[in-house]
């Protein structure tokens, strides 16, 4: 079946640093990519997606680019401030049965920005 | 318009007791997720709703757990007898049409369940 693994947290940073969270998926057929963020007290929101390989999905400063070759998706930002603080979760999204796209999630990576 | 809005936000059951966990979609959303998230892991699909019809319960862990949306917006989770193991984050999302797989789903703030 389809998996995602992502980078173990917790990771912490100064501010400015530089971020990278990996993630990467296994599929049959050929999923859409997501990063959703939680941030503390609050739902889950997209802050990205790309569709088809070697698209590249940004947000808010953070970038990912669809890698077929290497199944990856990788979370990265410049430059991460203290609002950044929060749990990053990659996900896929794959036809399933009937018109059914469930998501698959990775099991989240809890990032904390120090000032 | 408002986003997916969940009730209650938490709840505490003692083991044995029934629970109904109440979703609002984003009015006209065609698609509807229940997800499971248990402490410290990622969400994980329990069933989806396009309109009232229930396409899809494969991720529904056990009998005990039944969902309905009778007319093709509010939706609820109900889970019988409840068990320990089923202490989680129950999350509604809802996405725009029958579904693509690049459509954005809407997530909910999620309800805690806590069974003792």
């Amino acid at each position: 079946g389809n998996s995602v693994t992502q980078m173990e947290g917790p990771v912490t940073l100064s501010e400015e640093a530089f971020l990278t969270i990996n993630c990467t998926y296994t599929a049959t057929g050929y999923p859409s990519l997501f990063w959703y963020v939680q941030y503390p007290g609050e739902g889950l929101q997209l802050l990205l997606k790309a569709t088809k390989a070697d698209d590249k999905g940004s947000n808010k400063g953070f970038e990912a680019t669809y890698r077929k070759e290497t199944t990856s998706f990788h979370l990265e930002k410049g430059s991460v401030q203290v609002s950044d603080s929060a749990v990053y979760f990659c996900a896929l999204s794959e036809r399933s049965g009937g018109s059914n796209y469930k998501l698959t999630f990775g099991k989240g990576t809890l990032l904390t920005v120090n000032p | 318009g408002a986003g997916v809005s969940q009730s209650p936000r938490y709840k505490v059951a003692k083991r044995g007791q029934d629970v109904a966990l109440r979703c609002d979609p984003i009015s006209g959303h065609v698609s509807l997720f229940w997800y499971q998230q248990a402490l410290g892991q990622g969400p994980e699909f329990l069933t989806y709703f396009q309109n009232e019809a229930q396409l899809d319960k494969s991720g529904l862990p056990s009998d005990r757990f039944f969902a309905e949306r009778p007319e093709g917006s509010v939706s609820t989770l109900k889970i019988q007898r409840t068990q320990q193991e089923d202490s989680a984050v129950y999350l509604c999302a809802s996405s725009r049409t029958e579904g693509t797989a690049q459509e954005t789903q809407y997530f909910g703030p999620g309800t805690r369940l806590l069974v003792l």
